[in-house]
């Protein structure tokens, strides 16, 4: 089984200030790794994933994730954050090969920025 | 058009009535699934679904329905709602294979008084 911890579950940060939103997970297997973002009054949408390859993989709005294996970690970072991405976010596993129901979601990390 | 189109997007009822959740999509995927949203709990499987024949219960099935008539179709059911279910009701959608990603539809912001 997989499990998905978020330690934040609000950050406040003003504009053009840097963030991190932190992901650690838990697996008996290799998995695949995902962030989320959902915005007001929708669902959720891509950010960005890990399949494989560079640890490190990035969004096309700036966002960015580094898959840390010994650490279990898959935290996110943006070096200046504007106030549209004010938004939840959500990291997510899925365990490789092709299992059950396939992802598993952390409780989730309001972003707020301020200005 | 939305690709995962959830309806009705709002509902208000009472305990005991019994509610349907639609899901339809356009993408072409085999596999559909519900989730329920609850604050600081993240995203919680219900039910999901390989295929038309194919049904399977998630984390919190329990006073929970569901039925699959088509490949573009997935429906939740409450069959006697509660307080307690009261949350924000997501059906998604992905072409199968965990390094997919799943897509969402808007969301049903369910309240049961």
């Amino acid at each position: 089984a997989q499990s998905v911890t978020q330690l934040d579950s609000q950050v406040p940060v003003f504009e053009e200030a840097p963030v991190e939103l932190r992901c650690n997970y838990s697996s008996s297997v290799s998995v695949y790794l995902f962030w989320y973002v959902q915005y007001p009054n929708q669902g959720l949408q891509l950010l960005l994933k890990y399949l494989s390859g560079s640890t490190l993989v990035e969004s096309i709005n700036g966002f960015e994730a580094e898959f840390n294996k010994s650490q279990t970690s898959f935290h996110l970072r943006k070096p200046s954050v504007h106030i549209s991405d004010t938004a939840e976010y959500f990291c997510a596993v899925s365990p490789r090969g092709n299992y059950g129901q396939n992802f598993v979601f952390g409780p989730g990390t309001r972003l707020s920025v301020l200005p | 058009d939305a690709d995962v189109t959830q309806t009705p997007r709002n509902r208000i009822t009472k305990t005991g009535k019994r509610i349907m959740l639609e899901c339809s999509q356009t993408k072409g995927h085999d596999r559909m699934y519900w989730y329920r949203q609850d604050p600081g709990l993240g995203l919680r499987l219900i039910y999901y679904s390989f295929d038309v024949k194919d049904i399977n219960k998630g984390e919190i099935s329990d006073g929970y329905s569901v039925s699959r008539q088509a490949q573009a179709k997935f429906s939740l059911s409450l069959e006697s709602a509660i307080p307690n279910q009261t949350a924000l009701y997501f059906c998604a959608t992905s072409p199968g294979g965990g390094n997919q990603p799943q897509h969402f539809g808007d969301g049903t912001r369910l309240s049961i008084l």
